[in-house]
C-alpha cells in the first residue's frame, strides 16, 4: 500500500465547476497534510495546508480532512482554466527531531475546460 | 527575498560523469530536503537533513551524497551518473518536519 494515494486521473471538469481532488494516507500518526499545485515545467508550490479535523477555506479552495477515515480532500469552487495543474497531496508528522518529512502522492492531473 | 535557489537549471551528463546540485537558501530553515521527480509522478525523497552537519537518507538516496556544513546550503553530489538518475531534481526546505517547504525551482537533468 503507498504511504499517500491520490485518485487517479486525469480529471477534467468544465469552467465554473466544482473540482474535487481526493487524498488517503496510511500513516495513523500524520498530523499534517498539504495540497501543492504544479504546473507543467514548474516547481510545486503551497495552495492549502490543514492540521485539524474538519473544513478549512481559502478563496475558492476548500481543505477536508478526515483522520479516523485518513482521507484528505480538495475542492476548487467556480474552476478557472488556469487552475489546470497537477495536483500533489502530502502528509507527515510534527517533529523536530531527525525522521521528519513529507510523503507525497503521485499527483492528479485537473484540466478545467473553458 | 531569493527563498531557495537551485542551479544549475539544466545539464547534461555522460554515463559515469559526476556533478553537484547546488541548493541554498535564505530563509534560516533549519530543515533542507532533495527529491527528485520523474515524468508523470510524484516527488520522492532523496535525502534530507534537520540542521547543520546533520543528514539522513530518505526513500531513494543509491547513488547520491549530500553534505550540509551550514544552515544555508545543501548540495546533492551525484557520483558515476546512470540514466536511472534522468530526471527533475527539486531541493525545498522548512521551517521544521512536517511543516509547508518552499521549493526551489528545479534542475532538470539528463544522462546519456
Amino acid at each position: 500500500q503507498k504511504e499517500v494515494e491520490q485518485n487517479s486521473g486525469p480529471l477534467s471538469v468544465p469552467e465554473g465547476a466544482i473540482a474535487s481532488l481526493n487524498c488517503t494516507y496510511s500513516d495513523r500518526g500524520s498530523q499534517s497534510f498539504f495540497w501543492y499545485r504544479q504546473y507543467s515545467g514548474k516547481s510545486p508550490e503551497l495552495i492549502m495546508f490543514i492540521y485539524s479535523n474538519g473544513d478549512k477555506e481559502d478563496g475558492r479552495f476548500t481543505a477536508q480532512l478526515n483522520k479516523a477515515s485518513q482521507y484528505v480532500s480538495l475542492l476548487i469552487r467556480d474552476s478557472q482554466p488556469s487552475d489546470s495543474a497537477t495536483y500533489l497531496c502530502a502528509a507527515g508528522r510534527l517533529r523536530e527531531t531527525s525522521g521528519s518529512r513529507l510523503t507525497f502522492g503521485e499527483g492528479t492531473q485537473l484540466t478545467v475546460n473553458p | 527575498n531569493a527563498g531557495v535557489t537551485q542551479t544549475p537549471k539544466f545539464r547534461i551528463l555522460k554515463i559515469g560523469q559526476s556533478m553537484t546540485l547546488q541548493c541554498t537558501q535564505d530563509m534560516n530553515h533549519n530543515y533542507m530536503y532533495w527529491y527528485r521527480q520523474d515524468p508523470g509522478m510524484g516527488l520522492k525523497l532523496i535525502y534530507y537533513s534537520v540542521g547543520a552537519g546533520i543528514t539522513d537518507k530518505g526513500e531513494v538516496p543509491n547513488g547520491y551524497n549530500v553534505s550540509r556544513s551550514t544552515t544555508e546550503d545543501f548540495p546533492l553530489r551525484l557520483e558515476l551518473a546512470a540514466p536511472s538518475q534522468t530526471s527533475v531534481y527539486f531541493c525545498a526546505s522548512s521551517y521544521r518536519g512536517g511543516s509547508p517547504l518552499h521549493f526551489g525551482n528545479g534542475t532538470r537533468l539528463t544522462v546519456t
